[in-house]
């Protein structure tokens, strides 16, 4: 099994440019997220959906959209990038966490640089 | 404002040495988990603790959970350079109608031969 994928590990977009972060996952997880991770802040939650067609907002979800039309996608989109964007992205997958102890898989992250 | 603070933020030592790490709220957790993440990686699970009051080890890792589930503690015993890596924890709280992960800043070790 690949877990979770992500895709592109690194990119540099100018200010006002758009882009897709993808993320798929091959252990059927129904629960999918997306963090980002700025130094010293740790994780913080953009979005995150509890199953195909279900998404909602994290802590942190201004200047993001998602969409979640299969179990196994989850691509987060960034449509007029800004400086404040710069960070690393995660996506994971749980089972869900209605039992306490499930872990949440983590994809290797994107690292995003907007100039 | 976190809602979980860690502390310290950073920590340098000695091979051999021992080390705790403090992971406190204000907040109630149903559950609590404490990941490892290394450069270019995600996070990976150590554990997860769910009773207050509950202990667990993990080879040189003692993990602890407080017993109003409000605080937890990772312990490392004779550390090795192995062990270095930032050390998170991150607790479930039910919001929205669901449970939600929210994550510490995180402890960055690092384990000196």
């Amino acid at each position: 099994n690949a877990g979770v994928t992500q895709t592109p590990k690194f990119r540099i977009l100018k200010i006002g440019q758009s882009m897709t972060l993808q993320c798929t996952q091959d252990m059927n997880h129904n629960y999918m997220y997306w963090y980002r991770q700025d130094p010293g802040m740790g994780l913080k939650l953009i979005y995150y959906s509890v199953g195909a067609g279900i998404t909602d907002k994290g802590e942190v979800p201004n200047g993001y959209n998602v969409s979640r039309s299969t179990t196994e996608d989850f691509p987060l989109r960034l449509e007029l990038a800004a400086p404040s964007q710069t960070s690393v992205y995660f996506c994971a997958s749980s089972y869900g966490l209605r039992q306490n102890n499930s872990p949440l898989h983590f994809g290797n992250g994107t690292r995003l640089t907007v100039t | 404002t976190q809602l979980l603070e860690q502390s310290p933020q950073f920590l340098s030592i000695q091979e051999g040495e021992n080390l705790t790490v403090y992971c406190n709220s204000s907040s109630v957790f149903s559950s609590l988990q404490w990941y490892r993440q290394e450069p270019g990686e995600g996070p990976v699970l150590l554990v997860t603790v769910v009773t207050g009051g509950e202990v667990k080890k993990l080879k040189r890792l003692t993990f602890q959970f407080g017993d109003a589930r409000k605080d937890s503690s990772l312990h490392i015993t004779a550390a090795q350079p192995g062990d270095t890596g930032l050390y998170l924890c991150a607790g479930t709280l039910f919001s929205g109608g669901y449970n939600k992960l929210i994550f510490g800043a995180g402890t960055r070790l690092a384990v000196h031969p």
